[in-house]
Order: C-alpha cells, then sequence, then structure tokens
C-alpha cells in the first residue's frame, strides 16, 4: 500500500480483556516500530523489528504486552487483560533501513473500560 | 537517560508570520534529531530530519537547525498558513532504534 496501515482505528475493551493491534507495513520496509501515546504527550517506543527478528523489546511496560512480526511484514501488538492505564493511542511505525525517518500509521486508539 | 523538552506549549500567531519552535535535548551524544508534524487524531509526518553532522535541513518554508554541543535544535517556520495548525513533534535518535520524542507544541495559524 501506499502507506503504514493499522487496524483497527479505534478499540474499546472492558478491563480484563486481550486485544490484538494490527500494523501493515509498508511493502520491503525492514525497520518496524510500535510506540504508545498517552493524550498530552509525545510517543513512547515500545518494541522494534528488524524484518522478524525482534531487536529491542526494552519499551514494553509489562509481560501483559507482546509483539510479533512472523514473515517480517504485519505486526501484531497483543495486549493481555488490560487495565485502565493500557489505554492510549498505538502508532506503528516502519523505514527501509535503520537511520532512514519513520513512516507512521494513524494509529489505534485503545480505550479500556 | 535522554530528555527531550519542548518550548512552548503551545502558539498561536496570525497568517503570515513567522515562528521559531525550540526543541532542547539532555544528551548531546546524538545519531540524528527529526521534526514531525501530527494533525488531530493521525500518526506522525516526517518533516525534516538532521544527521548529527549536519547543522541544518531545509524543505519549502521550512528550516531545521541543529546545535549538537549546547543541545538545541529550532524549527522555523516562514510565512505560516492555516493549513500549518497541527502540533510539531521533535525526537532524538541516541544510536539505539529508539526515538526519544518530546511532549510537542500545538501551533495554530490564525486567518
Amino acid at each position: 500500500g501506499a502507506g503504514v496501515s493499522q487496524s483497527p482505528r479505534y478499540k474499546v475493551a472492558k478491563r480484563g480483556q486481550d486485544v490484538a493491534l494490527r500494523c501493515d507495513p509498508i511493502s520491503g520496509h525492514v525497520s518496524l516500530f510500535w510506540y504508545q501515546q498517552a493524550l498530552g504527550q509525545g510517543p513512547e517506543f515500545l518494541t522494534y523489528f528488524q524484518n522478524e527478528a525482534q531487536l529491542d523489546k526494552s519499551g514494553l511496560p509489562s509481560d501483559r504486552f507482546f509483539a510479533e512480526r512472523p514473515e517480517g511484514s504485519v505486526s501484531t501488538l497483543k495486549i493481555q487483560r488490560t487495565q485502565q492505564e493500557d489505554s492510549a493511542v498505538y502508532l506503528c511505525a516502519s523505514s527501509p533501513q535503520v537511520g532512514s525517518p519513520l513512516h507512521f500509521g494513524n494509529g489505534t486508539r485503545l480505550t479500556v473500560t | 537517560k535522554q530528555e527531550v523538552t519542548q518550548i512552548p506549549a503551545a502558539l498561536s500567531v496570525p497568517e503570515g508570520e513567522n515562528l521559531v519552535l525550540n526543541c532542547s535535548f539532555t544528551d548531546s551524544a546524538i545519531y540524528n534529531l527529526q521534526w514531525f508534524r501530527q494533525d488531530p487524531g493521525k500518526g506522525l509526518t516526517s518533516l525534516l530530519l538532521i544527521q548529527s553532522s549536519q547543522r541544518e535541513q531545509t524543505s519549502g518554508r521550512l528550516n531545521a537547525s541543529l546545535d549538537k554541543s549546547s543541545g538545541r535544535s529550532t524549527l522555523y517556520i516562514a510565512a505560516s498558513q492555516p493549513g500549518d495548525s497541527a502540533t510539531y513533534l521533535c525526537a532524538v535518535n541516541t544510536g539505539s532504534y529508539q526515538l526519544t520524542f518530546g511532549k510537542g507544541t500545538k501551533l495554530s495559524v490564525i486567518p
């Protein structure tokens, strides 16, 4: 596609539910990033993939968060047993290589009630 | 730990004015610095990327400068237009895979 695509755009979950957020990066982009953006804040790094390898997951806030990119293209961010503090916009970004400008998707707005 | 600060948090200017947005960072050992634009409900759009060896980058009415030693960057917007209204974010890359973002400056250009 022309850009990074994320789905769903909006997700409302009851506390304790599991959610899965999808990212389709730009075709051929090697690097893929997940960021979390709370209201009124800048994005914060969650995790990084180079192709299918998850090279950095130091930003994942707890073991309830899990990300995968099994075939080096589409990525899924999974949050288990959602909590209210997980409410945020989850942004996916891709780039052709490390150090190149990032291309962001429009994000998934997660609201945990 | 790298910290990025953007001042002011919000700015309102009349159409046609030139303006400067400021970004400061605490660790000068950066790989590059990037300015983004974010429209409400949207993702981020990359505006300019400055490598650590560069002093400035220009794109159209935008000019970004970098002074690594003092830990500062500015984004200059010439002849502002209502379509420039958005939140502008500064992010630094310290050589790891992570970008560290500021909280942004919300710009409103009044027709």
